[in-house]
């Protein structure tokens, strides 16, 4: 089946520092990549849409100069986290979609002292 | 627009009791449904999915889910709950064109007592 993977699965980082995350679809081309952010025993939040070669489509609320995305190829997608505060604390989860069905990265946990 | 609805956020069950989890959808549009699992910091597995074939689907690990469309309904059923079928479990809804995310319910917790 379709494997997708994201780098890192944890990181801690201090207050103000930027955070990358990368998302990989190994076995497949995608040129939709979707960003989720998950809080403690909380729902998925969908956080942007990715589209290879184009800007992000970002969900009403989440701010675009704070998560940088970048679909720089079609296996490859990249959350960059700037100015981290402690509220971006999350779980962020990414998925990518071959056809309708969408396959889910384990999750990068991030925590910002 | 689309939604989920879950019913009941925590589900507790006897180990080899039956396990219903509730799920209703509003669309407009004929929708594809999904049910995923997820366990304590890890991603999303995949159970079955729903996509205009059968209504009745079977998934993995002895889940199956009855599409109605009456009810606008999707509920996920187990015969005999293992202990490691413990984990949260979500009910998802995307139209049909494959260009949309999905769209989560608010998840049902499981929890299985021995």
């Amino acid at each position: 089946g379709a494997v997708v993977s994201q780098h890192p699965s944890w990181v801690i980082c201090k207050s103000g520092t930027s955070v990358k995350i990368e998302c990989r679809s190994l076995d497949f081309q995608a040129t939709t990549m979707f960003w989720y952010r998950q809080f403690p025993k909380q729902s998925l939040m969908l956080m942007a849409t990715s589209n290879e070669g184009s800007k992000a489509t970002y969900e009403q609320g989440v701010e675009k100069d704070k998560f940088l995305i970048n679909h720089a190829s079609l296996t490859l997608s990249t959350l960059t986290v700037t100015s981290a505060h402690p509220e971006d604390s999350s779980f962020y989860i990414c998925s990518a979609r071959p056809s309708y069905e969408q396959y889910f990265g384990p999750g990068t946990r991030l925590t910002v002292t | 627009a689309q939604s989920v609805t879950q019913l009941g956020s925590h589900v507790s069950v006897s180990e080899g009791a039956l396990v219903l989890l509730r799920c209703n959808y509003s669309s407009s549009v004929p929708p594809y449904l999904f049910w995923y699992v997820q366990y304590p910091n890890q991603g999303l597995q995949l159970l079955l999915k729903y996509t205009s074939a059968a209504t009745l689907v079977k998934g993995i690990n002895g889940f199956e889910a009855e599409f109605k469309k009456s009810e606008t309904s999707f509920h996920l059923t187990k015969p005999s709950a293992h202990m490691s079928d413990a984990a949260e479990y979500f009910c998802a809804v995307s139209d049909q064109s494959g260009n949309t995310p999905l769209v989560f319910g608010k998840g049902t917790r499981l929890s299985v007592i021995a």
